[in-house]
């Protein structure tokens, strides 16, 4: 039974980077049949996905345009987890953040990780 | 960028069937999945859509069902339970984009 377990702050200045992490279990950061996402949740965005990394032949991401250029998606082989980094953080960055396993659909989420944007 | 529109809420009588519905232009042409999300827990994905063709994941009950057509994808529940009450969203690809619907408020009264 595979699981996502997340592990980051919960509290993040504003200005500053936001890091989360999701450790797998019962699979595989570089399954060529998987891709790993993070997905937020706050009441005026509603569910909004940030992003995904995956491993064909290659590593490759895909990023939403809204964080575009803030965002980055990185896989850690050697710990089989993947993280994620959010730059220039505003208060609109505060939500419940999941990690989530799928390429067309998303079968398997973390539990989430409420990160709150405040000084 | 291509949008999707759940209604806000949708209520249900003990018992009797539920169609949650998800707008798009042209949606019947996408492969439109389906998440369960009950208060403080992650969403649970309660259908999913493989080559058209509308599945079930392991422990999802047979009264789930997923239909899709035109500008409108439908989450049916039949013979609805009071654990069935929880918000549900619909999710499609825009692209290399994950979109999700607002979600929908399901009332079981």
């Amino acid at each position: 039974q595979a699981q996502l377990q997340q592990s980051g702050p919960g509290l993040v200045k504003p200005s500053q980077t936001l890091s989360l992490t999701c450790a797998i279990s019962g699979d595989s950061v570089s399954s060529i049949s998987a891709a790993w996402n993070w997905i937020r949740q706050s009441p005026s965005r509603g569910l909004e996905w940030l992003g995904r990394t995956y491993y064909r032949t290659k590593w490759s991401n895909d990023y939403a345009d809204s964080v575009e250029g803030r965002i980055t998606i990185n896989p850690d082989t050697s710990k089989n987890q993947f993280s994620l980094q959010l730059n220039s953080v505003t208060p609109e960055d505060t939500a419940v953040y999941y990690c989530a396993r799928g390429v067309w659909y998303f079968d398997l989420w973390g539990r989430g990780t409420l990160v709150i944007v405040s000084s | 960028s291509y949008e999707v529109t759940q209604p806000l809420s949708v209520s249900v009588a003990l018992g009797q069937t539920a169609r949650i519905t998800c707008g798009g232009n042209n949606i019947g042409s996408r492969n439109v999945h389906w998440y369960q999300q009950k208060p403080g827990q992650a969403p649970v994905l309660v259908i999913y859509v493989i080559y058209s063709d509308s599945k079930r994941p392991s422990g999802i009950p047979e009264r789930f069902s997923g239909s899709n057509s035109g500008t409108t994808a439908t989450l049916t529940i039949s013979r609805a339970q009071a654990g069935d009450e929880a918000d549900y969203y619909c999710q499609v690809w825009d692209g290399s984009t994950a979109v999700f619907g607002g979600g929908t408020k399901l009332t079981v009264l």
